[in-house]
């Protein structure tokens, strides 16, 4: 069965750096062929795609987060990460990562997630 | 980018009443590439719906999803109390992928 888990700081300061990993469990990221995406949800408000990532290391990101933006893959490790530089307080949100419900297709719609990691941008 | 618009922003029924939420895109949605979410609290989001109306593994089939273009609709047809939750669209026709800001189904 297919687990995600986040991981990763929870508290960043003002114009730091996060870093999260989402380990998978109960498939491959090399050998599956899906896109493995970031997803983000401010409080009370609605989902925003952040990003996504193949096992190459070939990725597509939400352009309004690209500049500062970088996933990558870890196919050893069977995870894959998240760095978002010069955090902001409009960056707090529950960060979930996510397994698009088909494989080969960079954008799509999600059938696996995360439980989600909220992490809070406060000095 | 294509921007999703959801109405009403909060629906109050009771249980086994139906329910119809819309979602209407800035632009025709590619290939009807548009998919409907249900989040309860403190969960992640759940899929319901892709492609528009087809329905995804095991979800209900008092779930179903209409439209073309840029106008979509979900139909829960009779109410349970688990269905009482957020409801998300989501285009993924073009890049980036984009959602709308949710409605909220609540017990009334």
């Amino acid at each position: 069965q297919l687990r995600l888990q986040e991981s990763g700081p929870r508290l960043v300061k003002p114009s730091e750096t996060l870093s999260l990993t989402c380990t998978v469990s109960g498939d491959s990221i090399s050998n599956s062929n899906y896109y493995w995406a970031w997803i983000r949800q401010a409080p009370g408000k609605g989902l925003e795609w952040v990003g996504s990532v193949y096992y190459t290391g070939l990725t597509f990101y939400n352009p309004s987060l690209e500049s500062r933006l970088t996933i990558s893959v870890d196919s050893s490790k069977n995870l894959f990460s998240l760095k978002l530089t010069s955090m902001a307080a409009a960056d707090t949100a529950v960060y979930y990562c996510a397994r698009p419900f088909v494989p080969f297709r960079p954008t799509i719609s999600f059938d696996s997630w995360g439980q989600g990691a909220l992490v809070t941008v406060s000095s | 980018e294509i921007v999703l618009t959801q109405s009403p922003g909060t629906l109050s029924l009771s249980p086994g009443e139906g329910a119809t939420l819309s979602c209407r895109a800035s632009q025709s949605v590619s290939h009807n590439y548009l998919a409907w979410y249900q989040q309860k609290p403190g969960q992640a989001p759940r899929l319901l719906i892709y492609g528009a109306s087809s329905r995804a593994t095991g979800i209900p089939d008092r779930f179903s999803g209409s439209g073309s273009g840029t106008d979509f609709i979900l139909t829960i047809s009779r109410l349970e109390r688990e269905d009482f939750a957020v409801y998300f669209c989501q285009q993924y026709g073009g890049s980036p992928l984009t959602f709308g800001g949710g409605t909220k189904v609540e017990i009334k």
